[in-house]
């Protein structure tokens, strides 16, 4: 059973272009969660998505930020114009279903560099 | 505002020592508390999650307690090996599965 995927694992952009960032869930798992980490800092939620569905995006910043959750395909987590605070980690979890039981397992992380 | 502290921010510790790792939350209104290991460089490996209903939870070497009226929670580690080596971050879920994280204890053990 594969891992939570996210690829491109290393993302170099000039300011002004996109990123976009994708994210495969653990097989089985519906539920997919996004989270920054900038340098020296934790880790910060950013949104909770179902599929189809946002259910909860009160950590992602107003605006430029964007994420989706198709229902064929992976999660996207795209950021419009890029600006240099935005390099940093980007993390991708996975849980089977909302609740206290579940654990939410982690990918191995976008790192974008805004040059 | 919740926020997540863990002390201390490093430790260095001789191979076979036991490792004892701090962290506190601010709102004891948690659902549940996962710890997780952080290689440089790399993703989040879950290691134990407790329910807000737990008192603790045991894995192999690793022990982890809850004590949620007082927002703390303690990783044990027991005869720590070089291959632990690495950042362990505690993450209280307040609902909704929104993870907040602390900003870990970095270890180093030393062979």
């Amino acid at each position: 059973n594969a891992g939570v995927m996210q690829n491109p694992r290393h993302l170099v952009r000039r300011r002004g272009q996109e990123a976009r960032l994708r994210c495969s869930p653990m097989k089985g798992h519906s539920h997919v969660y996004w989270y920054r980490q900038l340098p020296e800092e934790g880790l910060k939620f950013m949104v909770y998505l179902q599929k189809e569905n946002i259910i909860d995006e009160s950590g992602m910043p107003k605006e430029r930020f964007s994420a989706e959750f198709p229902k064929e395909g992976p999660s996207i987590l795209r950021i419009q114009q890029v600006v240099r605070g935005d390099s940093a980690a980007y993390f991708c979890a996975s849980s089977p279903a909302e609740g206290i039981r579940y654990e939410q397992y982690f990918g191995p992380g976008t790192r974008l560099t805004v040059t | 505002k919740q926020e997540v502290t863990q002390i201390p921010a490093a430790l260095s510790v001789p191979e076979g020592e036991n490792l004892v790792l701090n962290c506190s939350f601010t709102d004891s209104a948690i659902y549940n508390l996962q710890w997780f290991r952080q290689d440089p460089g790399k993703g989040l490996t879950s290691l134990l999650l407790i329910q807000s209903s737990q008192r603790e939870q045991t894995s192999g070497r690793l022990n982890a307690s809850l004590d949620k009226s007082s927002g703390r929670s303690t990783l044990y580690i027991a005869a720590s090996q070089p291959g632990d080596s690495a950042t362990y971050l505690c993450a209280p879920d307040y609902g909704n599965n929104r993870l907040a994280f602390g900003k870990g204890n970095q270890v180093v053990v030393i062979p």
